[in-house]
């Protein structure tokens, strides 16, 4: 079935260390994007990528970093700049072109920093 | 900017009662307009989408119509069931043409609807 996984489902971390959580997708979708979920906040939009080596900060990319060498990955690196990193992270994809292309999800990733 | 603001939850309903979530949102130019659901534990879903003025986006009993008049997408659902228990996300794309490959969602902030026997 075509889908996007991210792994792991649960991460744990001491602050200060970087991680990074992985978003593979085989749906051929050429945009992907990472987005951040809080209580109360909806979801708000980290990075995005159109195509392979290629990418845009969204709203609150400070303290991450992304890469997207490939068209099946996208993975986002929470680093120790991160000031509040504990939350549900979120990688989606969509096929495009256009701005009402819907977005495909995978299941998230829950990172707590400790 | 663009922005959507929902009804705040949670909203607590009896199987096979009437549903109606409330969105509006403000946007420049044509914003295509979208409900999105996440269950528990589980990445969001496309539930439905209109993408423009008096279109009626429909999907599992589930409807929405988009009014410019009153910039809203207002959720509704003849009768829900406990199965329907999840949060609700209503969301914009920006109504400025993207050459580009990505969508640029704005989130509402989500409703959370329990539905009980």
């Amino acid at each position: 079935d075509g889908g996007i996984t991210q792994s792991p489902k649960y991460l744990f971390r001491k602050e200060g260390q970087n991680v990074t959580l992985s978003c593979e997708q085989n749906l051929n979708h050429d945009a992907m994007y990472w987005y951040r979920q809080d209580p109360g906040q909806g979801l708000r939009l980290i990075y995005y990528s159109q195509i392979v080596n290629d990418f845009q900060k969204g709203d609150i990319a400070e303290g991450y970093s992304v890469s997207r060498e490939k068209k099946e990955s996208f993975p986002l690196t929470v680093t120790s700049a991160q000031k509040n990193p504990t939350a549900f992270y979120l990688c989606a994809s969509s096929l495009g072109p256009g701005y009402n292309s819907p977005l495909h999800f995978g299941n998230g990733t829950r990172l707590t920093v400790t | 900017g663009n922005s959507v603001t929902q009804m705040e939850g949670p909203v607590t309903l009896s199987e096979e009662a009437f549903l109606t979530i409330n969105c509006t949102y403000t946007a420049t130019g044509y914003p295509s307009l979208f409900w999105y659901v996440q269950y528990p534990g589980e990445g969001l879903q496309l539930l439905l989408k209109a993408t423009k003025a008096d279109d009626k986006g429909s999907n599992k009993g589930f409807e929405a119509t988009y009014r410019k008049e009153t910039t809203s997408f207002h959720l509704e659902k003849g009768s829900v069931q406990v199965s329907d228990s999840a949060v609700y996300f209503c969301a914009l794309t920006s109504g400025v043409i993207n050459t580009g490959t990505a969508s640029k969602l704005t989130f509402g902030t989500g409703t959370r609807l329990q539905v009980t026997l």
